[in-house]
């Protein structure tokens, strides 16, 4: 158990429906991280949260992407108007204790996306 | 050029065989680096971290050449368990403290009787 919990783990839509996910670390972790996998490729950043704020956001989030992190616990990724190209594993992350922790990430199960 | 490089593989290889993965990565500012591992359709974990100095966890053994920018994995006495896609990865430290963690494509290991 890593301690990251997501939902939901499958979602299919149809393209141009907005779709959100949703990552509960089981403790407050002050830093989280959401990633993005499609098949044959290995996990991309997409952005990241110390507390409730936004630190870091990839060039991979485009405007139809959001993700909040209101009072630093739970985070949400909302995808609006999805496209084909969206379909991925959506994998979200808390990182370990301390100043920097020491890079290691511990993923949920991740949100599989298919987006028809 | 992608920042981790790796050979996609697969790697099929007989129980009991050591093999050797390697990755390149090309920003130099990386600060640390890891192997991980990840099962079909599952999460990836951490498989260990990787020095300079070289290290050994049981049959697993990681080194770093930074002036090379290259790492490699070596697995010995394989086991049917190690099958797997494994992932080489760096880290650059952002604001905040944070880490920015950027794979590799995987390289898949398939172990067989």
């Amino acid at each position: 158990d890593t301690g990251v919990s997501q939902d939901p783990r499958h979602k299919i839509t149809k393209r141009g429906q907005n779709v959100t996910f949703r990552c509960d670390p089981i403790s407050e972790h002050n830093r989280l991280y959401w990633y993005r996998q499609t098949l044959g490729q290995g996990p991309e950043f997409l952005t990241y949260f110390q507390n409730e704020a936004q630190l870091e956001k990839s060039r991979l989030l485009s405007d139809r992407f959001s993700a909040e992190r209101p009072k630093g616990s739970f985070s949400t990724l909302e995808i609006q108007r999805t496209e084909q190209g969206d379909s991925a594993m959506y994998l979200c992350a808390r990182g370990t204790s301390g100043l920097g922790g020491t890079g290691e990430l511990f993923f949920g199960e991740g949100s599989r996306l298919t987006v028809l | 050029r992608k920042e981790v490089e790796q050979d996609p593989g697969p790697f099929n290889v007989p129980e009991g065989a050591t093999v050797a993965f390697n990755c390149t990565y090309s920003n130099s500012a990386s600060q640390s680096f890891f192997w991980y591992r990840q099962d079909c359709r599952k999460e990836p974990k951490l498989l260990m971290s990787v020095y300079s100095s070289g290290n050994e966890d049981g049959r697993f053994t990681a080194q770093l050449n930074r002036a090379s920018q290259y790492i490699s994995l070596l697995i010995r006495d394989s086991k049917l368990s190690d099958s797997a896609t494994y992932l080489c990865v760096v880290n650059i430290r952002v604001t905040g403290g944070g880490n920015k963690l950027t794979f590799g494509t995987g390289t898949q290991l398939k172990v067989e009787l």
